[in-house]
């Protein structure tokens, strides 16, 4: 069965850094792009980074350039989000999304892990 | 990247039709046969309902339906069911693997 499980999230304070995981399992994860999407409390649902399959592009939001870096270990069938200088904007329920290559939509989510940004 | 515009709220009545909009511009919704519709029960995971602005996944009933002019796409629920109450967002391919959601609808069954 397809699975992504995210961990990793908590709280931290402003300024700080954070590590968010996502194991893959019952696909071929060096196969598909990977993306992060995030959702603030009362908030919709906001794109945050794309990796691609073989880990040769990644693309970001405007709001986190510079600060967040996506990666993954197709060995390991995990995918990242490094988080520095995190700020209270960023917030959110964190998920991974599956996307199969350039098909423009997301066909498998996981659960989500909660970051919270506070002093 | 300005999220695109969805009402916040539809409701309908058992087996009634709704719809639910969401606009964009010429550099998301309009420039790309990209829209896709995301289904949230609270406390659940996003399930894609609708993709490629018309086309069902397996298993997704033919009570959902997309359809998209100019700057605006549509999701059309019909036969309005009791499960079908949750939040939905749709989701525009935007260029350059960027990606931009609506802000989100509440459906609530009456």
């Amino acid at each position: 069965q397809v699975h992504l499980v995210e961990s990793g999230g908590g709280v931290v304070q402003p300024g700080r850094s954070l590590r968010l995981s996502c194991a893959a399992s019952g696909f071929t994860f060096s196969s598909y792009s990977m993306h992060w999407v995030r959702q603030a409390p009362g908030k919709g649902l906001e794109w945050v980074a794309i990796m691609w399959y073989d880990g040769s592009h990644m693309y970001y939001v405007d709001s986190v350039k510079g600060r967040f870096t996506i990666s993954r270990d197709n060995s390991k069938n995990t995918l990242y989000l490094q988080m520095n200088s995190l700020r209270a904007e960023d917030m959110a329920v964190y998920y991974c999304a599956r996307e199969e290559l350039e098909r423009r939509f997301f066909d498998i989510w996981g659960q989500g892990t909660m970051v919270t940004v506070s002093s | 990247q300005s999220a695109l515009t969805q009402p916040a709220s539809v409701s309908g009545s058992p087996g009634q039709s709704i719809t639910i909009s969401c606009t964009g511009t010429s550099s998301d919704v309009g420039g790309y046969n990209y829209v896709s519709w995301y289904q949230r029960h609270p406390g659940k995971a996003p399930k894609v309902m609708i993709y490629d602005v018309s086309k069902r996944p397996s298993g997704i009933s033919n009570r959902f339906s997309g359809s998209k002019s100019g700057n605006t796409a549509s999701l059309t629920i019909s036969g309005l069911q009791a499960e079908d109450e949750a939040d939905y967002y749709c989701c525009s391919y935007a260029g350059s693997s960027n990606y931009v959601f609506g802000s989100g609808t509440k459906v609530t069954v009456l």
